[in-house]
């Protein structure tokens, strides 16, 4: 069946790094675009980014332009987040999500059960 | 940008009650709506598509309406496995989220 497992969270301290991995099965990775959503602590759901399924073309929420880094590699069916300058407002459960387009809409479907980041010092 | 907002931000319900979700676009999205189902703990599911396109698995009681800058998201006969946050989505451009309705 499609499915996603995100790993790479943790506690890290503000201004440093971390990488999120995101596993892909079940389904033709390189054919889909696919997204990294959050969700800080008694908030809602923040998409931060889209990468196209041939790499090329990537998007970002303006809260993380310039200091997170989304990347793919088709061959094994992963996408990435790469995270620097962390801040305390990155706190969050960050999920990745496979874009799917329907011609009249795209939607994030399905989701991964997330992994966590707290930054704090 | 697109900004998205939801009423109410919570609700009270009972098993059997009918609830509606209003979601309103800041401008016209057309149908570009996804509404989403998110439990605490768990992965968010997708529910609906294009405003009123229920997706496959999702049972009849959910459905969707609406067009151009207002949405409604309507559960028929509330299921004690229906509580949770529900959330607009638009898909016209930059994806953005509706801050949520709890549903408990």
């Amino acid at each position: 069946q499609v499915q996603l497992v995100e790993s790479g969270g943790g506690v890290v301290h503000p201004g440093r790094s971390l990488r999120l991995s995101c596993a892909a099965s079940g389904f033709s990775f390189r054919s889909y675009g696919m997204h990294w959503v959050r969700q800080a602590p008694g908030k809602g759901l923040e998409w931060v980014a889209i990468i196209w399924h041939d790499g090329i073309n990537k998007y970002y929420a303006d809260s993380v332009k310039g200091r997170f880094t989304i990347s793919r590699d088709n061959s094994n069916g992963t996408v990435y987040l790469q995270m620097n300058s962390l801040r305390g407002d990155d706190t969050a459960v960050y999920y990745c999500a496979r874009n799917v387009d329907g011609g009249s809409s795209s939607w994030f479907d399905p989701w991964g059960q997330g992994t966590p980041v707290t930054v704090s010092s | 940008d697109i900004q998205m907002t939801q009423s109410p931000s919570s609700l009270s319900a009972s098993v059997g009650d009918r609830v509606t979700i209003t979601c309103r676009a800041s401008q016209n999205i057309n149908t570009y709506l996804n509404w989403y189902q998110h439990k605490p703990g768990k992965a968010p599911k997708f529910l609906i598509s294009a405003a009123s396109r229920l997706q496959s698995g999702v049972p009849s009681r959910f459905s969707g309406s609406g067009s151009g800058t207002d949405f409604t998201l309507t559960i028929s006969n509330l299921q004690p496995e229906d509580f949770a946050t529900y959330y607009c989505q638009q898909s016209f451009s930059t994806p953005v989220f509706g801050p949520g309705t709890k549903v408990d």
